[in-house]
This record gives C-alpha cells, sequence and structure tokens, in this order.
C-alpha cells in the first residue's frame, strides 16, 4: 500500500464549476500538507499548506483536512481554464522534511 | 518565495554517458533537495543535499549513481552517472525557505532523455 493514495482523475470540468480534489494517506506520523499546481512541461508550485485539521482559505482555493480519517481535500471554486493542471498532495512528519506525494489528478477546465 | 533555476532545463544523452545538473535558488535556504519524476508518475526524493558535506540519500538511491554537491547555502549539482534508459526522468531541484518546512519550492526541473 502507497504512504499517499490520490485520486487519480482525470477530472473534467465545466468553467465555473468547483473541483474537488482529495488524498488519503496511512502514515498517522504525517502532520503537514501540501498541494502543488503543475503545469505541462512545468515544476510543481506550491498552491497551499496546512498543518491543522479543518479549513483554510486561500482566494479561490480551500485546503481542509482530517487527520482522523487521513483525509484531505482541495477545492478550487469558480474553477477557469488556467487552472487546467496536475494536482498533487504531499505530506510529510513533524520531524522529517522529506515530501511524499500522491500520484497527481489532472483537471481539465473547460471553457 | 524562492526563485530555483535549474540548467539544462532539457538534454539527450548517451547511453553510458554522465550529466550533471545544477541547481541556483535566488536566496539562502535552509535545505535543498532532490526529486526525481519519471514518465506519468509522481515525485520521489532522490537526497538530501547539505551544505558541506555528504548528500543524504533515500533508498533505492546511491551516491555513486548520483553523486550531489551543495558548495553553499544557495547552490547544488547532481550528477546521473552511467546513463541508461531507465534514468529518463524529470530531475527536479528544490529547496525549502526558513525553518518551517512548510515552504517548499521546485525548479522548473531538467527533462533527461537516455538513447
Amino acid at each position: 500500500q502507497k504512504e499517499v493514495e490520490q485520486d487519480p482523475g482525470p477530472l473534467s470540468v465545466p468553467e465555473g464549476a468547483i473541483v474537488s480534489l482529495n488524498c488519503t494517506y496511512s502514515n498517522s506520523a504525517f502532520q503537514y500538507f501540501m498541494w502543488y499546481r503543475q503545469y505541462s512541461r512545468k515544476g510543481p508550485e506550491l498552491l497551499m499548506y496546512t498543518y491543522s485539521s479543518g479549513n483554510k482559505e486561500d482566494g479561490r482555493f480551500t485546503a481542509q483536512v482530517d487527520k482522523s480519517s487521513k483525509y484531505i481535500s482541495l477545492f478550487i471554486r469558480d474553477s477557469q481554464p488556467s487552472d487546467s493542471a496536475t494536482y498533487l498532495c504531499a505530506m510529510r512528519s513533524s520531524n522529517d522534511y522529506k515530501l511524499s506525494f500522491g500520484a497527481g489528478t489532472t483537471v481539465t477546465v473547460r471553457a | 518565495s524562492a526563485v530555483i533555476s535549474q540548467k539544462p532545463s532539457r538534454d539527450i544523452c548517451q547511453r553510458g554517458t554522465s550529466l550533471t545538473i545544477q541547481c541556483q535558488v535566488d536566496s539562502q535556504v535552509t535545505m535543498m533537495f532532490w526529486y526525481r519524476q519519471q514518465p506519468g508518475q509522481s515525485l520521489t526524493l532522490i537526497a538530501t543535499a547539505n551544505q558541506g558535506s555528504e548528500a543524504t540519500y533515500e533508498s533505492g538511491f546511491v551516491i555513486d549513481k548520483f553523486p550531489i554537491s551543495r558548495p553553499n547555502l544557495t547552490f547544488s549539482t547532481l550528477t546521473v552517472s552511467n546513463m541508461s534508459p531507465e534514468d529518463s526522468s524529470i530531475y527536479l531541484c528544490s529547496a525549502m525557505e526558513g525553518a518551517s518546512g512548510n515552504t517548499i519550492y521546485f525548479g522548473e526541473g531538467s527533462w533527461l532523455t537516455v538513447v
């Protein structure tokens, strides 16, 4: 079993829809959670990070963490064609800076 | 946020040769890492580049194959040695700002194809 499992997608949504991305993890030592966006042929771009259970908002993005269920989500509101990319969840424990990544979900927002 | 530049951005390499990838960060960072992203797959940590000392390698990666240097707080190199087609991959330099460990940034990647 992989440490981090991410819904594989791909997802295709119309412009303006809410995009929901999810990851589960098995390692209870993971305490810090990040979401990265990766455009085709580019490096990953840090979107958000959080370390508390609950929600964190940043503009159109909301990161949600449920440590009791070992489940994290990223929601993108009012999605735009420019949001079309692969989204990667990543996480680490409190005593290690090594990131464990999900496999990524490719999202296409149709104009 | 830290801006990370990698060179080369892409290369086609002959089997059996070695290639060194350079990573330059525009500010001093606490930690630097090297990741590999194989085609269609997610990122895997190769090693943590330690300033002035030997890198710390993850399971499955060895110094003879992936020698790493980090002479100062803003620069690191990764060499992929004796390349085979299985080494065709994207190699990503990563850097951590501050001490929180939450702001970890990536370069654009070096896309290597081994023929």
